[in-house]
């Protein structure tokens, strides 16, 4: 199974907002509503963000935003914060009964 | 607050076995929930590669699953995984985490723990 492909990088000044896509296939982010998308801090634990495409988990501002068309997932940060920069990953079930996940997006806020 | 911490060998020789396990507190490794083991080669991003329920059902990434096995062991709380045959290409941070109750994404992850094999 192929790795999702995801910008190697975003950047963004304080308050603006930015997207990183994540682009699949018919048979992993196409096939089912189920990408989810982790937050990844220096020497940290990922931690989920987003899960089935739009769905915040409790405690997740709404400031995180996440959306599909087709093949491509998205995940929108509005009024972007210092505490955002990070490395983004996304991640889809796929057809097959197993995960896959992008390649790993690295977020600067300048 | 369902906690997870990986631990075992930071150094593997190749052809041997790579085995770390996952300690779960605050949560019963019993429970109706899948536990899964991913990995994170320096400056690549994350890859699953399986998860396996207290009852024994177990899925694997397609690619390792000649190699690997992820037991449960409910009497520790614990779950692990055992990557055979292993090669400088297994050298990794390995995650535990827990399946969502969705089985669709993972809401608790250890700190990882960084394995190199190395001769």
């Amino acid at each position: 199974q192929s790795a999702l492909t995801q910008p190697a990088s975003v950047s963004g000044s304080p308050g603006q907002s930015i997207t990183i896509s994540c682009t699949g296939t018919s048979s992993d982010v196409g096939a089912y509503d189920y990408v989810s998308w982790y937050q990844q801090h220096p020497g940290k634990a990922p931690k989920l963000m987003i899960y089935d495409v739009s769905y915040r988990p409790s405690g997740i501002s709404n400031r995180f935003y996440g959306s599909k068309s087709g093949n491509t997932a998205s995940l929108t940060i509005s009024g972007l914060q210092v505490g955002d920069e990070a490395d983004y990953h996304c991640s889809s079930y796929t057809s097959s009964g197993n995960w896959v996940f992008g390649g790993g997006t690295k977020l600067a806020v300048l | 607050q369902v906690q997870l911490q990986e631990s075992g060998p930071g150094l593997v020789k190749p052809s041997e076995t790579l085995s770390l396990s996952c300690t779960v507190s605050d949560y019963s490794i019993s429970s109706n929930y899948y536990w899964a083991w991913m990995r994170q080669p320096p400056g690549k991003g994350l890859e699953w590669i399986g998860s396996s329920s207290h009852t024994g059902n177990t899925y694997y990434n397609p690619s390792l699953k000649s190699r690997v096995t992820i037991p449960v062991d409910t009497s520790r709380n614990q779950f692990s995984l055992k990557l055979n045959s292993v090669t400088a290409a297994d050298t990794a941070v390995y995650y535990c985490a827990r399946v969502c109750s969705t089985g669709r994404c993972l809401d608790y992850w250890g700190q990882g723990t960084l394995v190199t094999v190395f001769s």
